[in-house]
């Protein structure tokens, strides 16, 4: 089947770390995107890539970095300059056309700081 | 329609009730709007979508209307039950090369048995 897989599910940080998300599909889907969403509120972009190598910070970038080397990749790196990083994390793809389904999302890591 | 970190309003209803969540939407050149659910720890899902060229689109047992004069949305949901309570978004774009949806900020469904 065809989808799209974040890892891991559950995610623990100490204060000055960094740690990566992964988010992978298989859906041949050339653009990648990566939410926040914090308890009771909808959903906030932090960056997304349109195409392999390209990518554009979103709403609010600061303290996160991206990569994409692969079509299939786009992992989310939340650094030690994130002060707040407690949050639901959300990774879409979708085609370039949106019609047919928009986003396709993955089942989320909730990253906790300890 | 940016969701900027506001807090959800809710709508509850009771079971077998039909619900209608609304949503305006903010750019006049949108033409193409969707409706996602989102169930408590999982990512948002699918439910319907609707292009500027119609006002009216039937899924099973929900609606989309969309009021292009007012930039208005709204999803109903026919009968509904314990299985639709969720936070629902919508979501508008335009379909033209390649452009970003935009989320509204979601409306929690609660229904009561």
């Amino acid at each position: 089947d065809g989808g799209i897989t974040q890892s891991p599910k559950y995610l623990f940080r100490k204060e000055g770390q960094n740690v990566t998300l992964s988010c992978e599909q298989n859906l041949n889907h050339d653009a990648m995107y990566w939410y926040r969403q914090d308890p009771g509120q909808g959903l906030r972009l932090i960056y997304y890539s349109q195409i392999v190598n390209d990518f554009q910070k979103g709403d609010i970038a600061e303290g996160y970095s991206v990569s994409r080397e692969k079509k299939e990749s786009f992992p989310l790196t939340v650094t030690s300059a994130q002060k707040n990083p407690t949050a639901f994390y959300l990774c879409a793809s979708s085609r370039r056309q949106l019609s047919n389904y928009g986003y396709t999302f993955g089942s989320g890591t909730r990253l906790t700081v300890v | 329609g940016e969701s900027v970190g506001l807090h959800l309003p809710t709508l509850s209803v009771q079971e077998g009730d039909n619900s209608i969540i609304n949503c305006a939407y903010s750019n006049s050149a949108s033409d193409y709007f969707i409706w996602y659910k989102q169930e408590s720890g999982k990512g948002p899902q699918f439910i319907i979508d609707i292009r500027s060229n119609m006002d009216k689109r039937q899924g099973q047992r929900v609606t989309v209307l969309l009021n292009k004069t007012v930039k208005h949305l709204s999803l109903q949901i026919a009968a509904t039950q314990p299985g639709d309570s969720a936070v629902y978004f919508c979501a508008e774009a335009r379909d033209t090369g390649f452009q970003k949806l935009v989320f509204g900020t979601g409306t929690r469904l609660l229904v009561s048995p």
